[in-house]
């Protein structure tokens, strides 16, 4: 009974390259939220998708941040020309409905050097 | 403007010592609340959802409780192994993320 998975778990990024997170929900789960915490900070929302839909990216940078979750497959967080200030970890969750309690990944901790 | 503190930000406690810790929140229209643990290096694990003032829940040595403004997670005669931060989260908005307290981060001696 496979939980959420996120991967790759460490990512390492020189500045200006892309960085591509993956999240496969929990069996059965169509709701997927992306997270980022900020060593010293609270989880802060980015992003609620559905399948091939998003609902919510008002947490979300406008530029150079996109989020996607296909038919079939895994939920993407795509970062374009990553920044030393994109260093986080990044954490996915799923949920079987809007409103019912999310399951977390053990997340990506990405690094821009 | 939703939004959700806890406190203390960090506890010590002798194994055994039993304690509270406190999250209050601020959302207009409650759907939930809910209690998460995070281990280092890990991502939040589910512990509760209280749905109502008054309710309480309990697994082992934790117990969560909620009131209108507020909720408590009671750590009975604590072990080293309950050493982590404990995150407190409502749903915010009209489409259920989750809004976060900075959580408590709770270190037990043995």
């Amino acid at each position: 009974n496979a939980g959420v998975m996120q991967n790759p778990r460490h990512l390492v990024r020189r500045r200006g390259q892309e960085a591509r997170l993956r999240c496969s929900p929990v069996k059965g789960h169509s709701h997927v939220y992306w997270y980022r915490q900020l060593p010293e900070e609270g989880l802060k929302f980015m992003v609620y998708l559905q399948k091939e839909n998003i609902i919510d990216e008002s947490g979300m940078p406008k530029e150079r941040f996109s989020a996607e979750f296909p038919k079939e497959g895994p939920s993407i967080l795509r970062i374009q020309q990553v920044v030393r200030g994109d260093s986080a970890a990044y954490f996915c969750a799923s949920s079987s409905g809007i409103w019912a309690e999310a399951f977390f990944g053990q997340g990506t901790r990405l690094t821009v050097v | 403007e939703d939004q959700v503190t806890q406190s203390p930000e960090a506890l010590r406690l002798q194994e055994g010592e039993s304690s509270s810790l406190n999250c209050s929140y601020t959302v207009s229209g409650l759907r939930g609340l809910f209690w998460y643990r995070q281990d280092p290096g890990k991502g939040p694990e589910f512990l509760f959802t209280l749905y109502s003032a008054g309710e309480e829940k309990e697994k082992e040595r934790l117990k969560a409780t909620l009131t209108k403004k507020e909720s408590f997670l009671h750590i009975t005669a604590p072990k080293p192994e309950d050493s982590a931060t404990y995150l407190c989260a409502v749903p915010g908005g009209s489409q259920g993320n989750l809004i976060f307290g900075k959580g408590t981060k709770l270190s037990v001696k043995p």
